[in-house]
């Protein structure tokens, strides 16, 4: 089943311990990005990742750190969270970043950080 | 800047209504547009993909428009049915690798 997996849909955790969340793909989608969903702000873009080994910030990129190794894989780092960090956060792919094409997200992971 | 309105923000319809969801966007120089469709603590479903150059997209029950000269899109959701009931999002792709999403609107069908 083509698909987006994130782990873990849930994780608490405290003030400046690193964690990170991972993001597979397995339709050999070029394009990959993260999102955070807060109330009242929509879905606001954190990183995004054109193909392997190229990535570039969104609108929030603060906080995060991403890195694309392989096509499939597409992992989003904090490395001191801060309870502001505290969200919902999606993956999505797709095809290409040529705009032809629309996204397929993942379930979504719901971080607490206190 | 683009920025994405969605509105009303929250609607309650009886079952069996016909609906139309809005979409406003303040650039018209967008790539495509796609609905989706996000249950509550779960992720995003894609209903509906509008490129720049098309006007509509129909599956099943449902229909979405686009005006771009207008910067508006549609969700139209023919007899509506409690299953729903969800967070309708629109999203425009604007340049190459950007998607701006709009905040929602919350549907809930009444049985």
């Amino acid at each position: 089943e083509a698909q987006v997996t994130q782990n873990p849909r849930y994780l608490i955790t405290v003030t400046g311990k690193k964690l990170t969340v991972t993001c597979s793909q397995n339709m050999n989608h070029e394009y990959m990005s993260w999102y955070r969903q807060d109330p009242g702000l929509g879905l606001r873009q954190i990183y995004y990742s054109m193909n392997v080994e190229v990535t570039d910030k969104g609108d929030v990129p603060e906080g995060y750190k991403v890195s694309r190794k392989e096509k499939r894989n597409f992992p989003l780092i904090l490395e001191s969270p801060s309870p502001n960090q505290t969200s919902l956060y999606f993956c999505a792919s797709s095809l290409a970043g040529t705009g032809e094409y629309g996204y397929t997200f993942g379930s979504g992971t719901r971080l607490t950080v206190v | 800047k683009q920025e994405v309105t969605q509105i009303p923000a929250a609607l309650s319809v009886p079952e069996g209504e016909n609906l139309v969801l809005n979409c406003s966007f303040t650039d018209s120089a967008i790539y495509n547009l796609q609905w989706f469709r996000q249950d509550p603590g779960k992720g995003l479903t894609s209903l509906l993909l509008i490129q720049s150059s098309q006007r509509e997209q129909t599956s099943g029950r449902l229909n979405a428009s686009l005006d771009k000269s207008s910067g508006r899109s549609t969700l139209y959701i023919a007899a509506s049915q409690p299953g729903d009931s969800a967070t309708y999002l629109c999203a425009v792709r604007k340049g190459t690798y950007k998607y701006i999403f709009g905040t929602g609107t919350r549907l809930k069908v009444l049985a």
